[in-house]
């Protein structure tokens, strides 16, 4: 079982819905990630927060919003998605700060979006 | 740059023998950790293995072991006694320690024969 909880498993949406994406982890981290991924290529860094604070935005479009209400959650809020935006999307999450070099991510099983 | 590079888009391997994933990455900062992970098509990430800058010996971890050359910035996976069950994508990754991003490579999918 993985330690990083990712809901809903599947998703299917249109282009003027709006939907949320939940992460949740009970292991004490301080860094939490969203990733988009597309089939056979690797993970694309999208979001991250460290304490909270959201650290690094990789010059996501405005349609996808991400929120961390405290240490153990973080949610991606999803409004006026395309068919591109069709992917999985990762949560992953690892010790924060300075001291975290050594330690892995540990990431949720994705959520499947579909973008009808 | 890339930051991390794995040269090798798929790889078949007979089971029960032995392969090699290769990577190699690319860091000016003295302190950085290496990750190696398995992605099977069902899509969740398994973390396989971990080398440090600073470790004086290879990482093992079961039937999976880190061949690391810090010279020459190479860091591949061996995994012996291949499984059916390898069969999947695999990434390698690199976290420098004075920041919390990881950087993948663009992965090798591995397909183990019976």
């Amino acid at each position: 079982d993985t330690e990083v909880t990712q809901t809903p498993k599947h998703l299917v949406m249109g282009m003027t819905n709006k939907k949320s994406l939940k992460c949740e982890q009970h292991m004490g981290h301080r860094a939490m990630y969203w990733y988009k991924q597309k089939a056979k290529k690797p993970p694309e860094l999208m979001f991250v927060y460290s304490y909270e604070k959201l650290s690094i935005n990789e010059s996501v479009p405005s349609r996808f919003s991400p929120e961390c209400p405290n240490s153990s959650l973080l949610n991606l809020h999803l409004h006026a998605l395309q068919p591109e935006d069709s992917a999985l999307y990762l949560c992953a999450s690892s010790q924060g700060g300075n001291r975290g070099g050594n330690q892995p991510q540990h990431f949720g099983d994705g959520t499947r979006l579909s973008i009808l | 740059a890339q930051k991390i590079t794995q040269t090798q888009p798929g790889m078949f391997v007979q089971e029960k023998e032995a392969v090699t994933l290769d990577c190699t990455y690319d860091t000016s900062d003295p302190s950085y950790g290496l990750f190696w992970y398995k992605q099977p098509s069902s899509g969740e990430m398994i973390f396989l293995i971990y080398q440090g800058s600073y470790d004086q010996q290879n990482a093992t971890e079961g039937r999976y072991s880190l061949n690391f050359q810090k010279a020459r910035k190479s860091a591949n996976l061996v995994i012996s006694a291949s499984q059916l069950g390898d069969s999947a994508m695999y990434f390698c990754a690199m976290r420098e320690n004075t920041g919390n991003q990881f950087y993948f490579g663009t992965g090798t999918s591995l397909t183990v024969i019976p």
